[in-house]
């Protein structure tokens, strides 16, 4: 089966600083990855997605992620945060292991962008 | 293009009386997922529908939930005789017949409160 792991619950970083958001992925055939943020009592919106091609992926927001096939990773990066980005962070691989499409979502990280 | 839609935004109940849940998903979207969220838990699928079809109720507790998505008219989460460990963000999601990109367009949940 397919899955994710987010291994922070919560990343702290200053306005204006890079900000990573962690994300390792297990998947049986070729990794379909995304990203989604949650902000509060919303629901979730998509980022960005990698399905082939180039390893550094553009998204929404000024977002990227940078998907590493010999690490399994799919870091979620942003070279200057802002306080607007404080959010909930979802990592997502596609599961098609029963002959269809779904998602598996990670446990989520807390980003927490201070002034 | 109008988006997922859920309703209600917000539901109370009291142990033992039954919550529905109802979700609309975009425009030409046949495909349609339920997922739960609890605090600390993440997003949790709960079920894959298409029209008149369950796909995948995997997720869904055997007793208690049902779900539908009729030819007509938005999916149904049912959960009959809640009690307080149902007090959760349920989120719908959707998906065009065939894309080739899989992810999944979010509604803003139904926050449910049983008392």
């Amino acid at each position: 089966a397919q899955s994710v792991a987010q291994p922070e619950d919560q990343v702290n970083v200053a306005e204006g600083n890079p900000l990573t958001v962690k994300c390792t992925y297990s998947v049986s055939g070729n990794p379909y990855l995304f990203w989604y943020v949650q902000y509060p009592n919303r629901g979730l919106q998509f980022l960005l997605k990698y399905i082939t091609g180039d390893n550094l992926v553009k998204g929404s927001y000024g977002f990227e992620a940078e998907f590493n096939k010999s690490q399994t990773s799919f870091h979620l990066k942003k070279p200057s945060a802002l306080v607007s980005d404080s959010a909930l962070y979802f990592c997502a691989v596609r599961d098609a292991s029963g002959g269809y499409s779904t998602l598996t979502f990670g446990k989520g990280t807390m980003l927490l962008v201070s002034p | 293009n109008a988006g997922v839609m859920q309703n209600p935004r917000h539901l109370v109940r009291r142990r033992g009386q039954e919550a529905r849940l109802r979700c609309s998903p975009m425009k030409g979207h046949s495909h349609v997922y339920w997922y739960r969220q609890l605090p600390e838990e993440g997003l949790k699928f709960m079920v894959y529908l298409q029209k008149e079809n369950i796909i995948d109720e995997s997720g869904m507790p055997k007793e208690r939930f049902s779900a539908e998505f009729p030819k007509e008219g938005p999916s149904i989460l049912r959960i009959q005789q809640v009690v307080r460990g149902d007090s959760a963000a349920y989120f719908c999601a959707s998906s065009p017949p065939s894309s080739a990109s899989y992810e999944q367009y979010f509604g803003p949940g139904t926050r449910l409160t049983v008392t």
